[in-house]
């Protein structure tokens, strides 16, 4: 059974990177489709962008140009970070595994980021 | 953006009776690529169904997704104690690429 964990600090400073690594364990990280959604406290669900094993991504366009995207197969891990992030950007953030292209099969729990002085 | 809308906003029920969720988009869903998700308190989303109308693996019949084009059901038909969570709907195509509706709250009665 594949599981996904997602790392990285639960706080960060306003106008700095968010970064975040997802390991990936008991299964291939081909042939999948790798997203991180978010979900700011008692809200809904984001999407923030995706890629393909292989490497080509898509992100939101309401976030393309803060957010980016990258996998290391060979460490079976796909990463996050997000600059210039602001108090808007505090949520739980969750990598997620696609089966299909277009939805989301295998969630990681969600780790909450704080975005705080 | 294909905005999805949910309704009702809450739905408050009794263990054993059905429910009907629904999910409004404001353009055409692609191929009907609309899936449903389940959330607990503290817990990650679950995929219920996929592509409208398929049960991802695991998932018990008593859920069943139906709809096409622009409107879309979940069905719960007999509510079990583990049932109560928030749902949310999902498209894919457009820009951007996947949207999610608010979601409906299920309370117990």
């Amino acid at each position: 059974q594949v599981q996904l964990q997602e790392s990285g600090p639960g706080l960060v400073k306003p106008s700095e990177t968010l970064s975040l690594t997802c390991t990936v364990s008991g299964g291939s990280m081909s042939p999948y489709y790798w997203s991180w959604l978010r979900q700011p406290p008692g809200k809904g669900l984001e999407w923030i962008a995706y890629m393909f094993y292989s490497g080509s991504t898509i992100a939101n366009p309401a976030l393309e140009r803060r957010a980016t995207i990258s996998v290391d197969t060979s460490e079976n891990q796909f990463s996050l970070r997000l600059s210039s992030v602001a108090a808007a950007d505090t949520a739980v953030y969750y990598c997620v595994r696609g089966t299909r292209h277009v939805d989301f099969d295998y969630w990681g729990h969600g780790t909450l980021v704080t975005v705080s002085s | 953006e294909n905005v999805l809308t949910q309704s009702p906003d809450t739905l408050s029920l009794s263990p054993g009776e059905g429910a009907t969720l629904s999910c409004r988009a404001s353009h055409t869903i692609t191929s009907n690529y609309l899936a449903w998700y389940q959330q607990k308190p503290g817990q990650a989303p679950r995929l219920l169904i996929y592509e409208a109308t398929n049960r991802a693996t695991g998932i018990p019949d008593r859920f069943t997704g139906s709809g096409s084009g622009t409107d879309f059901t979940l069905t719960i038909s007999r509510l079990e104690p583990e049932d109560f969570a928030v749902y949310y709907c999902q498209q894919y195509g457009g820009s951007p690429l996947f949207t999610f509706g608010p979601g409906t709250r299920v309370d117990i009665k």
